[in-house]
């Protein structure tokens, strides 16, 4: 129930295609979902966040859709960049962005040159 | 963007000896911090919730005598591994609430601990 389930585990995407990272959850008591970055030997940085109210949100080259009858939400990294290479994490809240955080396991991104 | 101090990044200890991390909130006061565990390639497992002048909320299974958490200002949360092995060498991560900015939570670097 307090799951938060992520795919793929790993990626690889050619430099300048669109990387996707899924997640799905079960509670529907989560109202928050950041997704994460994290560099080998470094703390997680927040990239971007939704809220279950909101369908899409875009940032830049990143963009969250958010399917709540799915119960599923996804990332999307535009034009994706070697320097986007990295471990992301998606992870939901049930009270909002200050709440206890359910992280996925987490996906390995390689962009490719 | 805040800042969330982590100090030491790395630290190598003998087994037996106690070693503590410390957690800063530098631009912001947090009155909650969180502890989180991460193993190679693995996700973050959340050990504790530090409240700012009450005892920290442990998540199941993480020992409370072993894990000493202390939040004794509205900046500094630090983390105790007392007695430590080398089951317990992993990647320890704290993050602080920003109650100014929504409560967002901002993540410390790290700290890689190695019990040899």
């Amino acid at each position: 129930q307090q799951q938060v389930k992520q795919s793929p585990q790993s990626l690889i995407v050619q430099k300048g295609g669109i990387s996707i990272i899924n997640c799905a959850y079960e509670n529907t008591a989560f109202d928050y979902f950041p997704w994460y970055q994290q560099f080998p030997g470094k703390g997680p940085a927040l990239l971007i966040a939704i809220r279950p109210d909101v369908s899409e949100k875009k940032e830049g080259r990143f963009t969250i859709s958010f399917n709540k009858s799915a119960k599923q939400f996804s990332l999307h990294i535009m034009d994706s960049q070697p320097g986007d290479s990295a471990t992301y994490f998606c992870a939901a809240s049930t009270k909002g962005q200050g709440g206890k955080l359910i992280f996925g396991q987490g996906t390995e991104l390689s962009v490719k040159p | 963007g805040a800042v969330v101090s982590q100090h030491p990044s790395r630290v190598i200890c003998k087994s037996g000896t106690s070693v503590k991390i410390e957690c800063r909130s530098l631009d912001f006061q947090a009155t909650t911090m969180f502890w989180y565990r991460q193993f190679p390639k693995q996700s973050l497992m959340l050990m504790a919730t530090s409240n700012e002048g009450s005892k920290a909320t442990y998540e199941q299974g993480v020992e409370k005598d072993k894990f000493l958490i202390n939040h004794a200002s509205l900046t500094l949360s630090t983390l105790t591994v007392t007695s430590a092995h080398p089951e317990d060498s992993s990647f320890y991560i704290c993050s602080a609430r920003d109650r100014n900015r929504g409560g967002i939570q901002y993540f410390g670097a790290g700290t890689r601990l190695s019990v040899l």
